[in-house]
């Protein structure tokens, strides 16, 4: 079965440091990835997607995230974190009808 | 680009009442979603339609969740009677419906409290 895993709940880092989310996913086939954050009362933005090539991809707001058939792996990259980015971040894997199947999320706070 | 639009943002009502929420998706998007988020999880697909047809609904609790699209636009989605663990924000997404994979869209969502 199809699923995703983020394996920390909560990171706190302080401003201006690197920051990485990791996630893993279990899927047969070749998989279509995203990384989507959710700020308090609202929906869920998209911040990049994974669907085929360079296996480095950039997203929105200075993100990144490489993908790593080897590892399962998507892990979410940020070199320099803003107060901004307070949010909670999820981790999903494109289904087979197009649904997408997310991981628990990462609350991510960021000290000043 | 107007995005996706869900209402009410907020509703409290107590057990075994009935609720219904509203989306609009963004115009031309044929695929449309309703995920449900309980608190401290991610969302879990609750229904999709490609236009007014349905696609998926394996995880909808067809007991007392409804849902329709009537004419392939926008989307109601129902509980009839609600229970307390029915409590959660409820997403809607939609997307162009082409094959292969797509970004999903998702409106602010609508938080239930069941008491």
């Amino acid at each position: 079965a199809q699923s995703v895993t983020q394996p920390d709940i909560h990171i706190t880092v302080s401003e201006g440091a690197s920051l990485e989310l990791r996630c893993n996913y279990s899927y047969g086939a070749t998989p279509y990835l995203f990384w989507y954050v959710q700020s308090p009362g609202q929906g869920l933005q998209l911040l990049l997607k994974y669907f085929s090539g360079d296996t480095l991809v950039q997203g929105i707001k200075g993100f990144e995230a490489e993908f790593k058939r080897s590892q399962s792996s998507f892990n979410l990259r940020k070199p320099s974190v803003h107060w901004s980015d307070a949010a909670e971040y999820f981790c999903a894997v494109g289904g087979s009808q197009g649904n997408l199947i997310f991981g628990k999320g990462t609350k991510l706070s960021v000290k000043p | 680009e107007a995005g996706v639009a869900q209402s009410p943002r907020y509703k409290i009502i107590e057990k075994r009442q009935s609720v219904a929420f509203w989306c609009n998706p963004i115009s031309g998007h044929a695929t449309l979603y309703w995920y449900q988020q309980i608190l401290g999880q991610g969302p879990k697909l609750l229904i999709q339609f490609q236009n007014n047809g349905v696609v998926d609904d394996s995880q909808l609790p067809k007991d007392r969740f409804s849902a329709e699209r009537l004419k392939g636009v926008d989307s109601t989605l129902k509980i009839q009677p609600a229970k307390l663990e029915d409590s959660a924000v409820y997403l809607c997404a939609s997307s162009l419906g082409l094959a292969g994979p797509e970004t999903q869209y998702f409106g602010p969502g609508t938080r239930l409290l069941v008491l």
